[in-house]
């Protein structure tokens, strides 16, 4: 159980395009789900809290408009990159909880963006 | 603001005992949990702490200190496979358990 996909797993598009990353639960609801960027040899870290059903909550220094986040169902939320840079090239990867009384996360497998 | 730390690197022979250790300074504290990531995959959930503790799962063991902000994974009867890096995370206590992750430790063990 408590598994969680992303697609695509890999993608290349140029600079000043946009790409769609998305993250299922597969079997299980997940009405809060995660996205997080990895760089290479560095940790997590946490880019934006989606909600199903409400705004996304960006942290820090996250440009919002850059990074459109939608949670349109509870097995579902997609992480839009506009207008792609190279230096947004990163490993993005999304996470779920089952429910409110588990506290860990289980994440997908990871998109692995590259913006030539 | 958050820190957490982890050693960089940790290498360690098959068969042997390897001890992580984690330090944190966090605004709030709602659980400690140790991943294992392997070089281009996801976290896979190792562990568990929110009390101050030993918590046991076969090979893989977590212990917690609250007071002194600690924590450590110890991994016993080291395999070739468990090469990876190991990440301490920590959960807030927003109403979305949000985690900040620690950088990771690599371990690298030989043969």
């Amino acid at each position: 159980g408590a598994v969680v996909s992303q697609h695509p797993s890999r993608v290349i598009c140029k600079s000043g395009t946009s790409v769609k990353i998305e993250c299922r639960s597969l079997d299980f609801q997940a009405t809060t789900m995660f996205w997080y960027r990895q760089f290479p040899k560095q940790s997590l870290m946490l880019m934006a809290t989606s909600n199903e059903g409400s705004k996304a909550t960006y942290e820090q220094g996250v440009e919002k408009d850059k990074f459109l986040i939608n949670h349109a169902s509870l097995t579902l939320s997609t992480l839009t990159v506009t207008s792609a840079h190279p230096e947004d090239s990163s490993f993005y990867i999304c996470s779920a909880r089952v429910n409110e009384d588990r506290a860990e996360q289980y994440f997908g497998p990871g998109t692995r963006l590259t913006v030539t | 603001g958050q820190n957490i730390d982890q050693p960089t690197e940790m290498t360690a022979t098959e068969g042997a005992i390897v001890q992580i250790n984690c330090t944190y300074q966090t605004s709030g504290f709602n659980g400690l949990f140790w991943y294992q990531q392997h070089a281009g995959e996801a976290p896979t959930f190792l562990s568990y702490n929110v009390l101050d503790g030993l918590e046991e799962k076969g090979r893989f063991s977590s212990f917690l200190s609250r007071s002194k902000g600690y924590s450590y994974l110890l991994l016993k009867e080291l395999q070739m496979k468990d090469s990876a890096s190991y990440l301490c995370a920590v959960r807030a206590t927003d109403s979305w358990g949000k985690f900040q992750f620690g950088a990771g430790t690599q371990v690298v063990v030989t043969p």
